[in-house]
């Protein structure tokens, strides 16, 4: 089975530039999550999707970040303008939900580094 | 969610079985004890979670305590794949809202 999917793998860019990282979950799940890792914070959860609908985005830093979710097998996340404090591991994650709620499965992360 | 302390660091000899402490004083009765784990470089993976009884699978076992206040992740068998910062999550198990907070975790290091 193919697990969760996540493009780019790494990416470099320049402070203001536009940054899009792509998720794809697991068939047949149906919740999905975006976290942010760094040696400073860990792990910090910055949106979830349930059945494509934003259910909490209290974690998303600030305006500058943005997700959307137009179908069950794709989401993004977009920082514009980006940041040098925004270099980070972003890692995308879905869940079976049900029984299995809990149950995250992780992507191998995007790594971002903003100059 | 009820917050969870577990030490930074700990080391395990290979082949020896390496057992994890996770202190969660003030758990509530519907929240579920979760365990992952993140290998160096990857994305956390899913380990085990519990209620209230012992649970065993492939990976591991988990031990929660009768007065649920503390759990123990135990690996039979560690290997040098095993080293890895291991995360104990509490959380209620509702489909309204199923984040999992990571904390700090603890960095086990299984050696040769």
């Amino acid at each position: 089975d193919a697990g969760v999917i996540q493009s780019p793998r790494h990416e470099v860019t320049e402070m203001g530039q536009e940054v899009t990282l792509r998720c794809k979950p697991i068939s047949g799940h149906n919740s999905l999550f975006w976290y942010r890792q760094t040696m400073m914070r860990g792990l910090e959860l910055l949106i979830y999707f349930n059945n494509n609908v934003p259910i909490d985005d209290s974690g998303m830093p600030e305006d500058r970040f943005s997700a959307k979710m137009p179908n069950a097998s794709f989401s993004t996340l977009k920082i514009q303008p980006s940041e040098p404090r925004d270099s980070a591991v972003y890692f995308c994650a879905s869940s079976p939900g049900g029984a299995r709620t809990g149950e995250l499965f992780f992507g191998e992360g995007s790594r971002l580094t903003v100059l | 969610d009820a917050k969870t302390t577990q030490p930074t660091s700990m080391d395990c000899a290979e082949g020896r079985a390496a057992n994890l402490p996770c202190n969660h004083s003030t758990i509530s009765g519907n929240e579920y004890v979760y365990w992952y784990r993140q290998i160096h470089s990857q994305g956390p993976q899913y380990i085990i979670h519990g209620l209230k009884n012992n649970e065993t699978n492939e990976m591991a076992s988990l031990i929660i305590t009768e007065d649920r206040k503390s759990s123990t992740l135990i690996l039979p068998h560690a290997t040098l794949r095993d080293t890895a910062v291991y995360y104990c999550i509490v959380r209620v198990a509702d489909n309204a809202g199923n984040m999992l907070t990571f904390g700090g975790g603890t960095r086990l290091m299984v050696k040769p």
